[in-house]
């Protein structure tokens, strides 16, 4: 069966960076993108970015574009979503998720909890 | 821009049927969404795919209590025989040039 396993919790000062793994199986890696959705505390889903697991294009929301970089190591099925220069408010959980082509997304990996504070 | 409107919350009675709207902003109506459920304190779950003909493609394991349906730029999803474990927000999801867009949720209460 399809799954998304996500690395654990992390606390980080602002200005760090982190970086979020994603392990898939249960399906060709390869064959669909991986999308990253963050949900702050207390509210909704928002879209990150995309990445071809392919290719390794990527498409990312433009408010991030200039700190996440996403990236996958085809040889262990795994994705990886980094962000930089962290604040207060990037504190949120952070999904992975399997995607049809940058479209609508059919698997969840079980989130990861992003903590920045001083 | 490409925006998806949901009302914040909606409640009905065990064992009851809803319907959940997701608008899709002007220029964008013929898109297809996704719906997703989040329970308390979970991950979310991928529900449904409806397409812009009305036809749906669901996620393993849902149930056909489940369904989703169109009229112009809105986009439904409908619960039926509501069950305690409804309880939860619903979210939709579309895309195009290059990105994707999530609606702000619908907090669904049983009652």
């Amino acid at each position: 069966q399809v799954q998304l396993v996500q690395s654990g919790a992390e606390v980080k000062k602002p200005g760090a960076s982190v970086k979020v793994s994603c392990k898939a199986s249960g399906y060709t890696f390869t064959g669909y993108g991986i999308t990253w959705v963050r949900q702050a505390p207390g509210q909704g889903l928002e879209w990150m970015g995309w990445i071809n697991t392919y290719d390794g294009n990527t498409n990312s929301a433009q408010k991030l574009q200039d700190r996440v970089t996403m990236t996958t190591d085809t040889s262990t099925s795994t994705a990886y979503m980094e962000l930089r220069s962290l604040k207060s408010d990037d504190t949120a959980v952070y999904y992975c998720a399997r995607d049809l082509g940058n479209t609508w997304v059919d698997f969840w990996g079980q989130g990861t909890l992003v903590t920045v504070s001083s | 821009q490409l925006v998806l409107t949901q009302s914040p919350s909606a409640s009905a009675s065990l064992g009851a049927s809803v319907k959940l709207t997701c608008t899709l902003s002007s220029g964008h109506t013929t898109y297809a969404i996704a719906w997703h459920q989040q329970q308390p304190e979970k991950g979310p779950r991928y529900l449904l795919k409806l397409n812009s003909d009305g036809s749906h493609t669901k996620g393993d394991g849902i149930p056909d209590r489940f369904s989703g349906s169109i009229s112009g730029a809105e986009r439904y999803l409908t619960i039926s025989s509501l069950q305690f474990e409804d309880e939860a927000d619903y979210y939709c999801q579309t895309w195009g040039s290059g990105i994707q867009v999530f609606g702000g949720g619908t907090k669904l209460t049983v009652l």
